[in-house]
């Protein structure tokens, strides 16, 4: 059963990058059938798309994070990570790391549990 | 950028209720709009994708419809678990969810 599991810091200082690793098992993360992506959600906000890579390492971001954001894979380790630059109190949210099914027409069908990142000093 | 809006933001209904969320996009995505629930502290569950295919193990009461730059979620017969809230998302180009829909109980 495929699961996904971020991790990283719960607390980041403003200016500092933020870092998140999403930890894939059960399932082939080197599959053309799928992609992987990241969400976050302010507390009591709704869901914003930060971006997604594909297997062959092809990615695609949110415009209005797109100068912060580096999404890459480790297809050795089956993690793919976020992270995030310059972060302000804005960028408080629970992250959550998603797979993206090509068949569904790249709807995003598995997701992880979430976590909370606070941006704070 | 494709922006899209959900209406209304948050509706109030009844257990058996017929419920229905609208989602517009900002240009046409042909049929690629998939819904999701989020319950509160969980993450989000994809219910319908490519605008009316249900996601397996998604009970029949959920369907959605539309083309193009309208779209529809219905809930045939509104349950206690259905009470959360929806988003909709466009997959046409890069990705945008809508703002969401709370359904509260009334």
């Amino acid at each position: 059963q495929l699961q996904l599991q971020e991790s990283g810091p719960g607390l980041v200082k403003p200016s500092e990058t933020l870092s998140l690793t999403c930890t894939v098992s059960g399932a082939s993360i080197s599959s053309s059938d799928y992609y992987w992506g990241w969400i976050r959600q302010p507390p009591g906000k709704g869901l914003e798309w930060i971006g997604s890579i594909y297997y062959s390492g092809s990615t695609y971001y949110n415009p209005s994070l797109k100068s912060r954001v580096t999404i890459s894979v480790d297809t050795s380790k089956s993690q793919f990570s976020l992270k995030l630059s310059s972060v302000t109190a804005a960028d408080t949210a629970v992250y959550y790391c998603a797979r993206g099914k090509r068949e569904n027409l790249d709807a995003f069908d598995i997701w992880g549990q979430g976590t909370m990142v606070t941006v704070s000093s | 950028d494709i922006q899209m809006t959900q209406s209304p933001s948050s509706l109030s209904a009844s257990v058996g209720d017929r419920v229905t969320i609208t989602c517009r996009a900002s240009q046409s995505i042909t049929t690629y709009l998939n819904w999701y629930q989020q319950k509160p502290g969980k993450a989000p569950k994809l219910l319908i994708y490519a605008t009316s295919s249900l996601e397996s193990g998604v009970p029949s009461r959920f369907s959605g419809s539309g083309s193009g730059t309208y779209f529809t979620l219905t809930i045939s017969s509104l349950q206690p678990e259905d009470f959360a809230t929806y988003y909709c998302q466009q997959t046409y180009s890069l990705r945008t969810f809508g703002q969401g829909t709370k359904v509260e109980i009334k």
